[in-house]
């Protein structure tokens, strides 16, 4: 079965500390992975996207890293800001289909003062 | 939230009463999306169309049904018939059919039923 698991479910940092996020996938045949932020209450945005070519993209203080043979990636960001505070959600899709995506369940990020 | 638009924000509705969900996108994108987001789980794919006149169903496609009579428009009804209606529709669109391209989400509708 197809499937993207992330963790932490949830992450409390202070400001200006950095942080990363995981996301481990069982989805096959790979064809690309995503990473998107969500506002609460909006659509996510999209902030990488990356082939199994690719093992590390970046996003100014947003860093996502690709190992397609252990099927885990992580997005690292980096001296964080209030602003950085929503859920994060790791996305995967597969090869030759016109729609799947497989939606991991998110980290919600919360950064203080 | 780019060029595609989910109006309205919030909708309440009584149960048993069907209700229409709109989003447009002016992306010139030939595939358009619906997805539900309940907490603690990933978005779900309701209904997808690659181009006008065309669509197919989703992993939940029961209980909703749409339309894509324009290229930039892409309704969702959700009927009586849908037995947990209350949740977060979201709407993307994508320049071509695979899903090896981005997908564009619009801002969402939270829909309420009671």
């Amino acid at each position: 079965k197809n499937q993207v698991e992330q963790s932490p479910q949830s992450l409390i940092i202070l400001e200006g500390k950095n942080c990363t996020l995981q996301c481990n996938y069982t989805v096959s045949p790979f064809s690309n992975l995503r990473w998107y932020k969500q506002d609460t209450g909006r659509g996510p945005v999209s902030l990488t996207i990356m082939t199994f070519s690719e093992n590390t993209k970046s996003n100014g203080r947003y860093t996502a890293t690709l190992d397609a043979d252990t099927k885990q990636s992580s997005l690292h960001i980096t001296a964080s800001q209030l602003s950085d505070s929503a859920s994060y959600i790791c996305v995967v899709s597969i090869t030759g289909t016109a729609s799947k995506l497989t939606f991991g369940t998110g980290t919600r990020l919360q950064v203080t003062l | 939230d780019g060029g595609i638009t989910q109006s309205p924000k919030y909708l309440f509705r009584k149960e048993g009463q069907n209700v229409t969900l709109s989003c447009e996108q002016n992306l010139n994108h030939d595939a358009m999306y619906w997805y539900r987001q309940d907490p603690g789980q990933g978005l779900r794919l309701i209904y997808y169309s690659q181009i006008v006149n065309d669509f197919q169903k989703g992993d939940i496609a029961e209980g909703y049904s749409v339309s894509r009579e324009k290229k930039e428009s892409f309704p969702l009804t959700v009927t009586s018939a849908q037995k947990n209606p209350t949740a977060f529709y979201l709407c993307a669109s994508s320049m071509y059919r695979t899903s090896s391209y981005e997908q564009y989400f619009g801002p969402g509708t939270r829909l309420t039923v009671t």
